[in-house]
């Protein structure tokens, strides 16, 4: 079955300092990608998707993610990290038929003044 | 404004207790699915459902029931509640039946506990 892993489990960095959260997805036909954030209390938003073609991808919030096929990876970045971007963000994609859905168990990021 | 909604938003219940936890989207969405949250496991799918009459497992169906007789409400049934039912529940909408590009939207949540 596909699934998607998050090697970090929490993150903290600094107000202004760059960021980037990996994401690992398993074997499969190109896959389609999504990164969702959830803030603290609140239900779940979408960052970005990936289905195909440029593989950077530009998302709300200043986000970006680079889909590299070599590394089975979906790593989600920030230049300047800013305090309200203190949540959880999870990767997760499709099944092969689109109705199966699958999420990564998270990485929760904290933002130092 | 469209929207998820849940209800209940907080629930406590005991054990054997059946409940049902309501969902409703008003954006006409085909999709609909049911995800509990767990420290450590991130969202894992309990049933989701492609239209209206068509429902299927997700990857953690045990202990739940869904039904969708009508397109905008996909109740989720516990009949028989049990501790490790204890989570965080949410609902989520998606404008079509494949949710291979499409975005989900997702409701504020449900957290129940299971006494």
């Amino acid at each position: 079955a596909q699934s998607v892993t998050q090697p970090d489990i929490h993150i903290t960095v600094s107000e202004g300092a760059s960021l980037e959260l990996r994401c690992n997805y398993s074997y499969g036909a190109t896959p389609y990608l999504f990164w969702y954030v959830q803030s603290p209390g609140q239900g779940l938003q979408l960052l970005l998707k990936y289905f195909s073609g440029d593989t950077l991808v530009q998302g709300i919030k200043g986000f970006e993610a680079e889909f590299k096929r070599s590394q089975s990876s979906f790593n989600l970045r920030k230049p300047s990290v800013h305090w309200s971007d203190a949540a959880e963000y999870f990767c997760a994609r499709p099944d092969n038929y689109g109705q199966n859905f699958v999420f990564g168990p998270g990485t929760r990021l904290s933002v130092l003044p | 404004e469209a929207q998820v909604t849940q209800n209940p938003r907080y629930l406590i219940t005991v054990t054997g207790k059946k409940l049902t936890v309501t969902c409703s989207q008003n954006m006409n969405h085909e999709y609909m699915s049911w995800y509990r949250q767990d420290p450590g496991l991130g969202l894992r799918q309990i049933y989701y459902s492609m239209n209206v009459e068509a429902t299927d497992k997700g990857d953690v169906p045990e202990g739940y029931k869904v039904s969708r007789k009508e397109k905008r409400n996909f109740p989720l049934i516990l009949e028989s509640p049990s501790p490790n039912q204890t989570s965080l529940y949410f609902c989520a909408s998606s404008p079509f039946s494949s949710v291979s590009y499409n975005e989900q939207f997702f409701g504020p949540g449900t957290r129940l506990t299971v006494l």
